[in-house]
């Protein structure tokens, strides 16, 4: 079955510094990927996506590229801030699986000042 | 335009008690998808509603059931509850079943005690 994989935290990073958070999938097919962001205490946040292989998801400064031959869509920042503190969580959809997502086990990211 | 919206905040059950968590769509979306997050993990599909009927239930007990409206706000409803069953539990919407952004609720915690 489909399954994704997140690599574990917490990433502590001080302000500015580089990110990335690792996902690799396996997935039958070309699925499409996502990054979602959970805030303290908030729900999911969609942060970016990417629907086919070589496309680069962006936005807020975060972004991923979907890698079809190493099953990757890594997250990078080039300059996080304190408010970027979260957890992110990788996702794919199947084409044969309607809307259900399939979600990592999420990344702590801790950024300080 | 109003977001997903997700009642109560938090909840406290004891095991084999009932509960009814309640799901308000994005206005335009009729499409809503359930989602369990344990403590310290990804969410896990639990099923998916569209114009009232489930369309596509993951790997949960049938103790999980749920309903949609004419309005397609949706009900979670959970019989029986166990310990394990404390968690996030996260509501999404989207405009239809495939291949569509998902925008979720904030969530209702409940704890079983």
């Amino acid at each position: 079955g489909d399954s994704v994989t997140q690599m574990e935290g917490p990433v502590t990073l001080s302000e500015e510094a580089f990110l990335t958070i690792n996902c690799t999938y396996t997935a039958t097919g070309y699925p499409s990927l996502f990054w979602y962001v959970q805030y303290p205490g908030e729900g999911l946040q969609l942060l970016l996506k990417a629907t086919k292989a070589d496309d680069k998801g962006s936005n807020k400064g975060f972004e991923a590229t979907y890698r079809k031959e190493t099953t990757s869509f890594h997250l990078e920042k080039g300059s996080v801030q304190v408010s970027d503190s979260a957890v992110y969580f990788c996702a794919l959809r199947s084409n044969n699986a309607g809307n259900m997502l399939t979600f990592g086990g999420g990344t702590r990211l801790m950024v300080k000042p | 335009e109003t977001g997903v919206t997700q009642s109560p905040t938090h909840l406290i059950k004891t095991r084999g008690q009932q509960v009814t968590l309640r799901c308000s769509s994005q206005s335009g979306h009729n499409t809503v998808s359930w989602y369990q997050q344990a403590l310290g993990q990804g969410p896990q599909f639990i099923f998916q509603y569209y114009r009232e009927e489930e369309n596509g239930r993951g790997n949960f007990p049938p103790r999980f059931s749920g309903l949609q409206f004419p309005n397609y706000s949706s009900e979670l409803n959970v019989n029986a509850l166990e310990l394990d069953d404390s968690a996030l539990y996260l509501c999404a919407s989207s405009p239809g079943t495939s291949q569509e952004t998902q925008y979720f609720g904030p969530g209702t915690r409940l704890l079983v005690l």
